[in-house]
């Protein structure tokens, strides 16, 4: 069970890019790097997932490198509204039964100043 | 475009009720999961499971049982409910199998135990 270490919080201002580095060092052949964001209330949200090299979307990029241990989102230009707690999760997400892998860790809470 | 539905927000039960917490999901997902979340501990699964009437302790089933008779639904139930059971509970859905795939997350019940 790979286990992830986030920073505990980091703060940003508007306008700026953030970069959450998340360390998995015993992460498997078969894992995946998953992304979410959690408001407070709410249930976390599934932002971006990865395997290797980059992924993009509307939201974030992952960038893994070659070896893997390690992962960062990047979210571009943030805004008040993403003020958050990100969770950084590593499993195999492709197998039935698989749930016991996926295990979320304490997150980074994000908070973006004016 | 509510996806995952937890059937209430606020709960407030009293000691040694039997509790019965509900989830439906409406995206056909095979694998269903409830996790509690408390400060500083972060997201802990409890239980889940991958197919009808199939389910698998997580990391702190104790105390808990659940009960998934039809696809859609995965009900979490606290035989004689506990003040350390006072938590916010989250139920997720996701499908067997594919690298784009996520937890979609209810939007969570807070259950207060008196």
């Amino acid at each position: 069970l790979a286990k992830t270490t986030q920073p505990i919080s980091m703060d940003s201002y508007e306008g700026q890019e953030v970069n959450i580095t998340c360390s998995h060092n015993n992460i498997a052949t078969n894992d995946y790097i998953t992304w979410y964001q959690q408001f407070p209330s709410q249930g976390p949200r599934f932002i971006i997932q990865g395997y290797k090299t980059k992924v993009t979307n509307e939201v974030a990029s992952l960038f893994i490198p070659a070896d893997r241990k390690s992962s960062t989102l990047s979210l571009p230009r943030v805004s008040l509204s993403d003020t958050a707690v990100y969770y950084c999760l590593v499993g195999d997400a492709a197998l039935r039964g698989s749930a016991r892998q996926l295990t979320f860790g304490s997150g980074t809470q994000l908070t973006v100043l004016p | 475009d509510v996806k995952v539905t937890q059937s209430s927000r606020y709960l407030v039960k009293r000691t040694g009720e039997k509790v019965f917490l509900e989830c439906v999901q409406d995206m056909d997902h095979e694998n269903m999961f409830w996790y509690r979340q408390d400060p500083g501990l972060g997201l802990r699964l409890i239980y889940f499971s991958y197919d009808v009437k199939m389910k698998e302790k997580g990391d702190i089933p104790e105390g808990y049982s659940v009960s998934r008779e039809k696809k859609e639904r995965f009900s979490l139930i606290l035989e004689s409910a506990s003040t350390n059971q006072t938590s916010m509970y989250l139920c997720a859905s996701s499908t067997h199998g594919g690298a784009e795939n996520g937890y979609t997350f209810g939007s969570g019940t807070r259950l207060t135990v008196v």
